[in-house]
């Protein structure tokens, strides 16, 4: 079945640093990829998404690039700011059938100290 | 505002006493989920339903019910909560069926603010 893997976290960072959270992905067929992002007490919000192979999702200074020969989407960010501690999750969606189903990874905690 | 509203936000309650999550969405979405979220286990679908009357189990149903009466309303059902339901619940809505081709693929899922479940 389908499945996707993300990096342990909490992943911990200082204000200005380089963040990568990776994430890989098993389906088959041509899925959509997805970054959620959750803030505390409140629920997931997309972050970003890419529907096909070399898309590049981008929003807030996120980014995350389709690659379908890796079956990777990692989320780069060039600057975090403390604002961007949350917890992130990796995404995927695929036509099964009659329906399109969304399969999360597990989730990855961020946190950004001044 | 286009939002998904879910009550209540916290609910504590006992073994076998039934009860309801209810989950409405004002954007008149044809596709709406529940999921549960636990750590280390990150969002699991319980159900979901793609149209009014139209339900289908997703990957953790044991235990749950749920109805489509209304396009909007979707409410979560369960009949005798046990410990192991105890967790944090999320409604969700999406526009487009996957009949609509690879455009229904990339619609965003819109979530509510999610309502933490504990049974005793």
């Amino acid at each position: 079945g389908d499945s996707v893997t993300q990096m342990e976290g909490p992943v911990t960072l200082s204000e200005e640093a380089f963040l990568t959270i990776n994430c890989t992905y098993t389906a088959t067929g041509y899925p959509s990829l997805f970054w959620y992002v959750q803030y505390p007490g409140e629920g997931l919000q997309l972050l970003l998404k890419a529907t096909k192979a070399d898309d590049k999702g981008s929003n807030k200074g996120f980014e995350a690039t389709y690659r379908k020969e890796t079956t990777s989407f990692h989320l780069e960010k060039g600057s975090v700011q403390v604002s961007d501690s949350a917890v992130y999750f990796c995404a995927l969606k695929r036509k099964t059938g009659t329906a399109s189903k969304l399969t999360f990874g597990t989730g990855t905690r961020l946190q950004v100290t001044l | 505002e286009a939002q998904v509203t879910q009550n209540p936000r916290y609910l504590i309650t006992v073994t076998g006493k039934k009860l309801t999550v209810t989950c409405s969405q004002n954007m008149n979405h044809e596709y709406m989920s529940w999921y549960r979220q636990d750590p280390g286990l990150g969002l699991r679908q319980i159900y979901y339903s793609m149209n009014v009357e139209v339900t289908d189990k997703g990957d953790v149903p044991e235990g749950y019910k749920v109805s489509r009466k209304e396009k909007r309303n979707f409410p979560l059902i369960l009949e005798s909560p046990s410990p192991n339901q105890t967790s944090l619940y999320f409604c969700a809505s999406s526009g487009g069926r996957s009949t609509a081709g690879q455009g229904a693929l990339g619609t965003e899922a819109f979530f509510g603010q999610g309502t933490r479940l504990t049974v005793v």
